[in-house]
């Protein structure tokens, strides 16, 4: 159980074109998630904080209006990177959790970026 | 979250116990200990969590002091596929908190 899935896997585009990851959670309602991103050779670190049929929350230093998130559903939630540049090129990580206090986060497997 | 101190490195004979060990000398009475691991280009997985007692499940176990401020994660048998950065985070047992990921343990096991 608790199985997060991210899609595409990897994407390539092209400056100044935007790009949607979406993050499902296969087995379990979500009213969280988070979107992180990991530079090569570098810990993971927390974008943003996506809330079920509210805003998200972005951590200082991430721009909302470059990277648009959306959590429509429970089990659904989307990073959209807008107008891309080659410095966005990065490993970006979903995660979410189940409703249960302390339930571990569950991560997908990641998409890589590749902005030319 | 407190904050968790890991040795950047270690290393392990396949077919060994791998003993990765975390320090977490603030760490709160409602903060859990959760281990992590990433392999390359992948993204995390949940290896095990616990408050006090010590846990075992299919993948590790987790040994927790009895004053709290530090853990060992075991992989009792550790195989080439268990090579990856394992992560020890210290997060208070709330749903809607995320995970604050330091630099983490690279384990490298070797044949």
């Amino acid at each position: 159980g608790a199985v997060v899935s991210q899609h595409p896997s990897w994407v390539i585009c092209k400056s100044g074109t935007s790009v949607k990851i979406e993050c499902r959670s296969l087995d379990f309602q979500a009213t969280t998630m988070f979107w992180y991103r990991q530079f090569p050779k570098q810990s993971l670190m927390l974008m943003a904080t996506s809330n079920e049929g509210s805003k998200a929350t972005y951590e200082q230093g991430v721009e909302k209006d470059k990277f648009l998130i959306n959590h429509a559903s429970l089990t659904l939630s989307t990073l959209t990177v807008t107008s891309a540049h080659p410095e966005d090129s990065s490993f970006y990580i979903c995660s979410a959790r189940g409703q249960v206090g302390n339930s571990p986060l569950h991560f997908g497997n990641g998409t890589r970026l590749t902005v030319t | 979250d407190a904050k968790t101190t890991q040795p950047p490195s270690m290393d392990c004979a396949e077919g060994r116990a791998a003993n990765l060990p975390c320090n977490h000398s603030t760490i709160s009475g409602n903060e859990y200990v959760y281990w992590y691991r990433q392999i390359h280009s992948q993204g995390p997985q949940y290896i095990i969590h616990g408050l006090k007692n010590n846990e075992t499940n299919e993948m590790a176990s987790l040994i927790i002091t009895e004053d709290r401020k530090s853990s060992t994660l075991i992989l009792p048998h550790a195989t080439l596929r268990d090579t990856a950065v394992y992560y020890c985070i210290v997060r208070v047992g709330d749903a809607g908190n995320m995970l604050t990921f330091g630099g983490g343990t690279r384990l490298m096991v070797k044949p």
